[in-house]
Order: structure tokens, then sequence, then C-alpha cells
């Protein structure tokens, strides 16, 4: 059963950066891509984006200017840098698991992280 | 991008009701679709995959069924832990997409 755990800052300033990390426990990292997903308070879900082990990646088009997302093989953790944080970045921000094969929705999540950008 | 419609945005309902939300796909997505359930400040939890078929764990009230554009999550008699918001999620293109939500709630 895989586990997954997301760590980083609840407040952070207009045009910085954010950086959450996402350690991944309870299953290999290999058979799964691996996401961040937002959601605004008391609005809908938003996917990020997703990083494999190989390091490709694929980024939401609305966001794909200021995200980066990285993984570290070597200790099963995965990143987001999301920049130029505006009010409206402020959401609850998940990491998340889904298949490689079959494709599927998404399997694990994390309980979720809230980030507040505010000066 | 694919967008997803869900409706209603709420819905009011006694327990053992039969509820029905309905998702549309702005293009087709073939049978690519989950629904997840979510409860106040918890991640969302996957219910039904590839349309209608149950993930393990979820109970037999849940059903999902379509393919295409149109899309159903029915649960056949409401009870009281299926007071929540449900979300639908399609995986056949990136970006990756999710409809607004359906909030049930208690009659």
């Amino acid at each position: 059963q895989v586990h997954l755990q997301e760590s980083g800052p609840g407040l952070v300033k207009p045009s910085e950066t954010l950086s959450l990390t996402c350690t991944v426990s309870g299953g290999s990292i290999d058979p799964y891509y691996w996401n961040w997903i937002r959601q605004p308070p008391g609005k809908g879900l938003e996917w990020i984006g997703y990083i494999h082990y190989s390091g490709s990646t694929n980024y939401n088009p609305s966001l794909r200017s200021r995200v980066t997302i990285s993984v570290d093989t070597s200790t099963n953790q995965f990143s987001l840098n999301l920049s130029s944080l505006t009010a409206a970045d402020t959401a609850v921000y998940y990491c998340a698991a889904r298949p490689v094969v079959p494709p599927r929705p998404f399997d694990y999540w994390s309980q979720g992280t809230l980030v507040t950008v505010s000066s | 991008a694919i967008q997803l419609t869900q409706s209603p945005s709420s819905l009011s309902a006694s327990v053992g009701d039969r509820v029905t939300i309905t998702c549309r796909a702005s293009q087709g997505i073939s049978s690519a679709l989950g629904w997840y359930q979510q409860k106040p400040g918890k991640a969302p939890r996957l219910l039904i995959y590839d349309a209608s078929s149950l993930e393990s764990g979820v109970p037999s009230r849940f059903s999902g069924s379509g393919s295409g554009t149109d899309f159903t999550l029915s649960i056949s008699s409401l009870q009281p832990e299926d007071f929540a918001t449900y979300h639908c999620q399609q995986f056949r293109n990136y970006p990756l997409t999710f409809g607004g939500g359906t909030k049930v709630e208690i009659k």
C-alpha cells in the first residue's frame, strides 16, 4: 500500500516560489506517474503535472511556465516548484499517484497541505 | 483541454434515496473516467474507474455508467456516510481534468 506525505511551508509571499516535497513509502516508485494536484478553498481540483521515475514530465499548459517537478529516486521523493506566486495560488496541494499501465485515475493521495500566498 | 461539466452542482437528499450525478465531457473520452468522493478536510477517494468499474472496497450501492461524452454516478440507497462532494475526472487526454464537483447534502 503506497503512502504519500507532502511537506513544505504553509505560508509563502507573493512573487516568491513555492517548494513542496512528497515522500513515497510502502511501494516501488517505478510503476507510477507522480502527480501534483491542487484545490483552492471551496473550489474544484486542478491537475498541475506529473513526473515519472525516468525523469519524464508533463505539465498543465495553464501552469507550465511556472512549474517544475523533479524526482529523487534515491530517497523516493518528488518535488514541486511553483514560481511567481499570487493569491490565486492559495490552495490545498496534494501529491498523488496513478499507474503507468494500465491507464487509471489517481489511486493514492496524500492528506493535502494548505498553502496560503500572502504578504 | 477536455472540459468536464457536472450536474447538479449540489443536491439535497434523504437517507435511503437514490441519487444520480452526471458528468459530460466536451469531447469523447471513451471510458477513461473516474469518480471520487471527497469529505471535508480529506483527500479524494477513488470510487469508480474506467467509467463503470467499482474500486476494491467500495460499497456496491455505488455504480457508474456511460462512455463517450456522457457519464453517470449513481448511489442506489444513500447512507449517512455518503454525504460528501463527488468529482469526475478524465484520463483520456492531457491535461488531466476534473469536473466542478457535486455536493450531496442532507435534506
